[in-house]
């Protein structure tokens, strides 16, 4: 089946501006996350969804920072007024929870860059 | 404050060359999680350990859970270009949260 989708691919936007990121689950996971990933580093959590609700949003960078999600279907991150330092690949993630460890399924990533 | 420390952060070796890779914590996790992540695209699951002292292997990658579950170890052997890559380790701690080290930078030279 299809794996986790995420556009667009690749974002340049001048400071200032509004963007807002797309991530389509595999059809089925309850769990969504997005995480952000700087230049060579590892995965910096954001927001984590179940079903449609966010029962953790303590990643969120800033208010500048939103994300919703559609049911147990497609999320936007939305950053406003974009700051050169959220330049970052932005990671979105699903997992099938219940009983079991919670294995996290992974999009390719929007590269965001911020001039 | 970094839950998981992954050590080295960079490794640059030759091919057929064996390595191994550290992820420690002073935390107790109900289980471990490598991913293997390559340029342009998102991390992929490579091994889920859950036991502590188990032992699983895949090819040529070993992974090994520490009898208390707060540390693992991905040991390599006879490493190949093909190798190289951003390792990440991921604990879990509850029913939906991963707590992921910093990554490994592997460099496999022909």
């Amino acid at each position: 089946g299809a794996g986790v989708s995420q556009s667009p691919s690749n974002k340049v936007t001048e400071k200032g501006k509004d963007v807002e990121l797309r991530c389509d689950p595999i059809s089925g996971h309850t769990a969504l996350y997005w995480y952000r990933q700087r230049l060579g580093q590892g995965l910096e959590f954001l927001i984590y969804f179940q079903g449609n609700s966010a029962p953790d949003k303590s990643g969120l960078p800033s208010d500048r920072f939103s994300a919703e999600r559609t049911g147990e279907s497609v999320s936007t991150l939305t950053i406003q007024r974009t700051q050169q330092e959220d330049s970052a690949v932005y990671l979105c993630a699903s997992s099938l929870l219940g009983p079991g460890h919670n294995e996290q399924f992974f999009g390719p990533g929007t590269r965001l860059t911020v001039l | 404050t970094q839950l998981l420390e992954q050590s080295p952060q960079f490794l640059s070796i030759q091919e057929g060359e064996n390595l191994t890779v550290y992820c420690n914590s002073s935390s107790v996790f109900s289980s471990l999680q490598w991913y293997r992540q390559e340029p342009g695209e998102g991390p992929v699951l490579l091994v889920t350990v859950v036991t502590g002292g188990e032992v699983k292997k895949l090819k040529r990658l070993t992974f090994q859970f520490g009898d208390a579950r707060k540390d693992s170890s991905l040991h390599i052997t006879a490493a190949q270009p093909g190798d190289t890559g951003l390792y990440l380790c991921a604990g879990g701690r509850s029913n939906y949260q991963l707590i992921w080290g910093a990554g490994t930078k592997l460099i496999i030279k022909p």
